[in-house]
C-alpha cells in the first residue's frame, strides 16, 4: 500500500519561494505521474504540475513560469518550488500519484493516493 | 477545450438515488475519474476507469460514461456520502490535467 507523506513551511512573506516536500513510502516511481495540487480555500482543485519516473514534467500553463517539479530517486521524494509567492496562492497544497494510460481508442486517469495535504499562506 | 463543468451543488433525500455529471470535450476520449472530499480531508478516489470502485469503496457508488459527459450515481444514499465530489480527466492532448468545479452533494 502506496502512502504519500508531505511536509514544507506552511507561512510564507510575499515574493517569497514556496518549498514542499512528498515522500513515497511502499512504492517506485515507475509507470506513475507525481503530481501537485492545490486548494484555495473554499475552493475548487487546481492541478499545478506533474513529474514521471524518467524526469519529464509537464505544468499548468496558469503557473508554467514560477513552478519547478523536482523528483530524487535515491530519497524516493518529489518536491513543489513555486516562486514568487502572492496572497493568490495561500491553498491546501496535495501531491498525488497519478495512473494515465491510453488502451483500446480510450484513455484514462486517476489520482490514488493523496498525500495528507499542507495549508499554505501568503501573508505579509 | 480545456474545461469538466459540474453542477454546483445537489441534494438528495436519504436513501434515494443521486446522478452527478460532469460534462467537457475530453470525456470524448478520457473516461473520468470521480472524487470525494469531506471538510479538512484530502480526496480520496471513488471512481476510476469509468466504473471501477477502489477496495473499500462501497457499492452504491457507480460511474457511467456517454459521448462528452460522465456521471457518478450514488445508489441509496446515505448521510456519510454528503461532501463535494470532484471529476478528472486530462484534456484532449493528454499533457494537463483537468478538474471540474465540484458538485456540493446534500444528503437530506
Amino acid at each position: 500500500q502506496v502512502q504519500l507523506q508531505q511536509w514544507g513551511a506552511g507561512l510564507l512573506k510575499p515574493a517569497e519561494t514556496l518549498s514542499l516536500i512528498c515522500a513515497v513510502y511502499g512504492g517506485s516511481f515507475n509507470d506513475y505521474y507525481w503530481s501537485w495540487i492545490r486548494q484555495p480555500p473554499g475552493k475548487g482543485l487546481e492541478w499545478i504540475g506533474e513529474i514521471n519516473h524518467a524526469g519529464r514534467t509537464n505544468y499548468n500553463p496558469s503557473l508554467k513560469s514560477r513552478v519547478i517539479i523536482s523528483l530524487d530517486t535515491s530519497r524516493n521524494q518529489f518536491s513543489l518550488r513555486l516562486t514568487s509567492v502572492s496572497a493568490a496562492d495561500t491553498a491546501v497544497y496535495y501531491c498525488a500519484r497519478e495512473k494515465a494510460y491510453c488502451s483500446g481508442g480510450n484513455c484514462l486517469n486517476w489520482f490514488d493516493p493523496w498525500g495528507q495535504g499542507t495549508l499554505v499562506t501568503v501573508s505579509s | 477545450s480545456s474545461e469538466l463543468t459540474q453542477d454546483p451543488a445537489v441534494s438528495v433525500a436519504l436513501g434515494q438515488t443521486v446522478r452527478i455529471t460532469c460534462q467537457g470535450d475530453s470525456l470524448r476520449s478520457y473516461y473520468a475519474s470521480w472524487y470525494q472530499q469531506k471538510p479538512g480531508q484530502a480526496p480520496i478516489l471513488v471512481i476510476y476507469d469509468k466504473n471501477n470502485r477502489p477496495s473499500g469503496i462501497p457499492g452504491r457508488f457507480s460511474g457511467s460514461s456517454s459521448g462528452n459527459t460522465a456521471s457518478l450515481t450514488i445508489t441509496g444514499a446515505q448521510a456519510e456520502d454528503e461532501a463535494d465530489y470532484y471529476c478528472n480527466s486530462r484534456d484532449s492532448s493528454g499533457d494537463r490535467v483537468i478538474f471540474g468545479g465540484g458538485t456540493k452533494l446534500t444528503v437530506l
